[in-house]
């Protein structure tokens, strides 16, 4: 079991519907990270919140909405999304400060009909 | 570009034997290195950090770090059929804490 909580584990949406994928880490860490990774290719970053502010975006398309309500909590909110978004969704945390390693939660499995 | 570069196999080595896994980055001011495992169909599992140039050993594991060759290097010893995955090389190129990512080695430990 990971330290870094996902849900929902599996996720099957149409183009048209508005979810919403969620990550908890109870382990103090103050950043945290949405990662989309397709198969047999490494992570690839989305966000970086850090002290719940967002810091990083790399370029992702607007149908993906991140939001930190806590120091806990970080949440990917999903609308109108291609089947090219289908993906595993990995959520992760670390240590704000520099060099730390990062934590990855399981992961959800986003499907895209 | 900043880029971490790992050969993406297979590597296929017998049960008991020592598997090498390598990785070179391109930012010679790298500080942190980071091993991950990944079963197919999970998530990244942490195995080793590393900071310093030298070896570093946990358990059947040992990462190796020469900045001056920019190579990050994993052994694992003994290994066994449950070693079987894709190992991804880390690096923290910035001093912050943004990972750039290898494209992983997927390792079989045959029986």
């Amino acid at each position: 079991d990971t330290e870094v909580t996902q849900t929902p584990k599996h996720l099957v949406m149409g183009m048209t519907n508005k979810k919403s994928l969620k990550c908890e880490q109870h382990m103090g860490h103050r950043a945290m990270y949405w990662y989309k990774q397709k198969a047999k290719k490494p992570p690839e970053l989305m966000f970086v919140y850090s002290y719940e502010k967002l810091s990083i975006n790399e370029s992702v398309p607007s149908r993906f909405s991140p939001e930190c309500p806590n120091s806990s909590l970080l949440n990917l909110h999903l609308h109108a999304l291609q089947p090219e978004d289908s993906a595993l969704y990995l959520c992760a945390s670390s240590q704000a400060k520099g060099n730390q390693p990062q934590h990855f939660g399981d992961g959800t499995r986003l499907s895209i009909l | 570009q900043k880029e971490v570069e790992q050969n993406s196999g297979p590597l296929s080595v017998p049960e008991g034997a020592i598997a090498s896994l390598n990785c070179t980055y391109s930012d010679r001011g790298s500080q942190s290195f980071f091993w991950y495992r990944q079963y197919s169909g999970k998530s990244p599992e942490l195995i080793m950090s590393i900071y310093s140039n030298g070896d570093k050993e946990d358990g059947r594991f040992t990462a190796q770090l020469n900045k001056a060759s920019q190579y990050v290097s994993l052994l694992i010893r003994d290994s066994q059929p449950s070693d079987s995955a894709t190992y991804l090389c880390a690096v923290n190129m910035d001093a912050g804490n943004m990972l750039t990512f290898g494209g992983g080695t997927r390792l079989m430990v045959k029986p």
